[in-house]
């Protein structure tokens, strides 16, 4: 069973446009983190969320997580060919609980 | 650096040979997780520590698979008599959790093993 769905899978944009990437659960989660990863390395921690309601922003990326803590998305706005990449979100449920991954997300910024 | 570093980088062997890969943590992250990741996918639970106690295990790993963090620091992953399913990137990461803390892993930057 996989605890944290990502949408959409596949997204290939051209430069300039937005973009929204999901990560959905019905599991609660004391925090989530974002990740993008890039072919043959390691996923790169992009930011943690902690509260309900929470926003963070990264330069063009905006990140939220749920009131309730069950979901989080990521917008990037005015997406560049940098942006390519595995984005993935995972998700921690505390205490001894490991961590979950997402199913991931592949984005391409065409120039 | 004092990122999580793993070598080797690329592993190539024949099916039915052993193969062992080391992940360094970062220095004090009491956290270690191996995962296994194939194109495009996201990372694949494996196992992982807390100190040098082994804490859980995939139920999907078979008993090919063993991995060690003897003192608490570094770790070995070794698969025994390896097949061509196995080949993948392995990743390595850790984290510093305590108390009611969250659990944030740094990656390393993989293996990748190539089984012919």
């Amino acid at each position: 069973t996989q605890l944290l769905e990502q949408s959409p899978q596949f997204l290939s944009i051209q430069e300039g446009e937005n973009l929204t990437v999901y990560c959905n659960s019905s599991s609660v989660f004391s925090s989530l983190q974002w990740y993008r990863q890039e072919p043959g390395e390691g996923p790169v921690l992009l930011v943690t969320v902690v509260t309900g309601g929470e926003v963070k922003k990264l330069k063009r990326l905006t990140f939220q997580f749920g009131d309730a803590r069950k979901d989080s998305s990521l917008h990037i706005t005015a997406a560049q060919p940098g942006d390519t990449g595995l984005y993935l979100c995972a998700g921690d449920r505390g205490g001894y609980q490991k961590v979950t991954f997402g199913t991931g997300t592949k984005l391409q910024v065409i120039p | 650096d004092t990122g999580v570093s793993q070598d080797p980088r690329h592993k190539i062997t024949k099916r039915g040979q052993n193969v062992t890969f080391r992940c360094d943590p970062i220095s004090e992250h009491n956290r270690l997780y191996w995962y296994r990741q194939t194109l495009g996918q996201g990372p694949e639970f494996l196992t992982y520590f807390q100190n040098e106690a082994q804490l859980e295990k995939s139920r999907l790993l078979s008993d090919r698979f063993s991995a060690e963090r003897p003192k608490g620091s570094f770790s070995t992953l070794e698969i025994q008599r390896t097949e061509q399913g196995d080949s993948a990137m392995y990743l390595c990461a850790s984290s510093l959790v305590f108390g009611g803390g969250t659990d944030t892993q740094y990656f390393g930057p993989g293996t990748r093993l190539t089984v012919l």
